[in-house]
Order: structure tokens, then sequence, then C-alpha cells
């Protein structure tokens, strides 16, 4: 079975600052990889995914992140952070596009707090 | 676009009540996905539905839930004599088509007491 690991369970970055999110993942082929933020009290937004083709993939806002095949990771990034980007940070991915494989297994998260 | 709706936002019940909640997925989707959401599990998968039909529901707990999809604007998630362990955020999310990106709702809050 597939899973997700968010190592971080919570980081603190100041305004301006870059961020850095981990995510590793168990599975043996290739996933499909996403991350979503949650806001407090809202449901999941998307800030990009990862198909195939370059490892890099560039999100809403600013984030970016980068897939590595060699170490099972799909860590989210970005370079100056704003104090509206305080969330919580889901990692997730899913492992097809036929029926037995879309649903999304999730990290735990990681919560993220943005001082000014 | 009013993306995917959810109601009620927020439900209190007893213990040993019933629960009934309700998602309407974007327009045109055709997926529609449950997810529970608790502090001790995280986000977990419930089940899925294609086309209105039931396509996996190995999330589902055995006795108590069950989710229905009777036209392609709505879809139930029912919980029968509520437990406490039951208190969650509850997700719905729809996808245009399968393997499609998955859009959330703002999810039904329960409170089982």
């Amino acid at each position: 079975a597939q899973s997700v690991t968010q190592p971080d369970a919570r980081v603190t970055v100041s305004e301006g600052a870059s961020l850095q999110l981990r995510c590793k993942y168990s599975y043996s082929g290739t996933p499909y990889l996403f991350w979503y933020v949650q806001y407090p009290r809202q449901g999941l937004q998307l800030l990009l995914k990862y198909y195939s083709g370059d490892p890099v993939v560039q999100g809403v806002n600013g984030f970016e992140a980068e897939f590595s095949k060699s170490n099972s990771s799909f860590h989210l990034r970005k370079a100056s952070v704003h104090w509206s980007d305080s969330a919580v940070y889901f990692c997730a991915l899913s492992v097809g596009t036929n029926s037995a494989g879309n649903k999304l297994t999730f990290g735990i998260g990681t919560r993220v707090l943005v001082r000014p | 676009n009013a993306g995917v709706i959810q109601t009620p936002r927020h439900k209190v019940t007893g213990k040993g009540q019933e629960a009934t909640l309700w998602c309407e997925p974007i327009s045109g989707h055709s997926a529609v996905f449950w997810y529970r959401q608790t502090i001790v599990q995280g986000l977990e998968f419930l089940t899925y539905f294609r086309n209105q039909a039931p396509i996996d529901d190995s999330g589902m707990p055995k006795e108590r839930f069950s989710a229905q999809m009777p036209n392609q604007s709505h879809s139930t998630l029912k919980i029968q004599s509520t437990q406490p362990q039951d208190s969650a955020v509850y997700l719905c999310a729809s996808s245009l088509d399968e393997g499609g990106t998955q859009y959330f709702g703002p999810g039904t809050r329960l409170l089982v007491l």
C-alpha cells in the first residue's frame, strides 16, 4: 500500500523568508503527487500537481515543488513567504487514473506559521 | 461556479442519533469523493462515485456508514447510531473525470455528544 510522510508537523518562518516543506512517499511505481493547502475552517485548495514530465512544477501564489523518483520525494518551496501563507499544507498521492487509483492518500500535514 | 457545496457546515448530534451529510458537486463533474478528517487519523478516504455509481468504498466503516448518489447533483453520507468517535470533519470533493484534480468543499463538522 502507498503512504505519504510529512516529517515536520510545524514550521515557523519569518515573513519574507524562504519556505521548504518536505514530503516523502512510498509507492513502487510513479505516483501522481499533489500539494493542497487548508486555511482555517475551509476545505482543501490545490496548490500544484505532478503527473509526469519536468520534475519541477509551478503552482499558485509562487509555490513550486520538485519531484525526485530516486529520493521518493516531492518537496514544496516558496522563495518569500507572506503572512497569508500561514495554513496547513498537505502532500497527497494517487496511484493512477483508473477507478482503483483515484483516491488520494494524504500525509498528516504541516502547519506553517509565518511571523510578521 | 459555486464550487463544491456541503451542508450543513456544522452538525451536533446525540449519541445514537442519525446524521445525514449532503454534498453538491461542481456541475459537470462525474466523480465524487468523501473523506474524513480528524486530528488523530488525519485525512482518510471513505468512498467514491463515478457517474453516480459506487466505485470504491474501501475506506467506509463496515457498520453504520452508508453513502449514496441518487442523481448527478448530490451525494449523501449517512451515519446511523452516531458515536463520539464519529466526530470529525467530513469533506466532499469532485473531479471532472476519472483521475482529474479533486476540488474540495468546505466540509461538514460533525460533533457527536
